[in-house]
């Protein structure tokens, strides 16, 4: 257990509709990351919040948006949602946001678009 | 910009066999480098990690050693078990602009046969 929890574990919804992906990181964490993993993109790298702030954002689309929370934990949301964006969201929490920093990753929340 | 490439999967032993899974990579600066593994169903824990140049990452009888003349983190193992069957990505952080992010290779599935 790494610390790090997501809700919801699945879900299904439909296109065009709206979700919300919610993540807490570790006790202590200041760092949240959002990730994307499907089968033919790999891992990629969404976004960054460093305590309440955006600090770096990857391969994110438009439709998608996040943010971070006084008591540190973190939404991202997925709007006008289509079948490409079906895949597996993790979140990773870190303490600060160096490059010595470990990223500890929560279980992943796995979302289908019908 | 930085990238890593691992060797592609899947990689299939016998129990008790030897483990070399490579991984090279392409970066500016002194990133510090990870092995994450991924179990079935699962998110990804942290297995090992090297943060400056002749360091050695150990964990659970994995072992990677960051070399910068080769650019090169292969992860071993001397004696696999069946347990170990799983999905490995090599990743890289990088200082940019005061941040860092994990730049994730492609991810080698590893089979172990009992």
């Amino acid at each position: 257990d790494s610390g790090v929890t997501q809700t919801p574990k699945h879900l299904i919804t439909a296109t065009g509709q709206r979700v919300t992906l919610r993540c807490s990181p570790r006790s202590g964490d200041l760092s949240v990351y959002w990730y994307q993993q499907s089968l033919d993109q790999g891992l990629q790298f969404l976004i960054h919040y460093y305590n309440g702030e955006e600090r770096a954002k990857g391969n994110i689309l438009e439709r998608f948006s996040a943010q971070q929370f006084p008591d540190l934990h973190s939404e991202l949301n997925l709007s006008s949602l289509e079948l490409g964006d079906s895949a597996l969201y993790f979140c990773a929490s870190s303490v600060a946001q160096g490059r010595t920093d470990t990223q500890y990753f929560g279980p992943g929340t796995r979302l289908t678009v019908l | 910009g930085d990238s890593v490439t691992q060797m592609e999967g899947p990689v299939t032993l016998s129990e008790e066999a030897f483990l070399t899974i490579n991984c090279t990579y392409t970066a500016t600066g002194y990133p510090s480098l990870f092995w994450y593994v991924q179990y079935p169903g699962e998110g990804l824990q942290l297995l090992l990690k090297a943060t400056k140049a002749d360091d050695k990452g150990s964990n659970k009888g994995f072992e990677a050693t960051y070399r910068k003349e080769t650019t090169s983190f292969h992860l071993e193992k001397g004696s696999v078990q069946v347990s170990d069957s799983a999905v490995y990505f090599c990743a890289l952080s990088a200082l940019r602009s005061g941040y860092s992010t994990l730049t994730f290779g492609k991810g080698t599935m590893l089979l172990v046969s009992p």
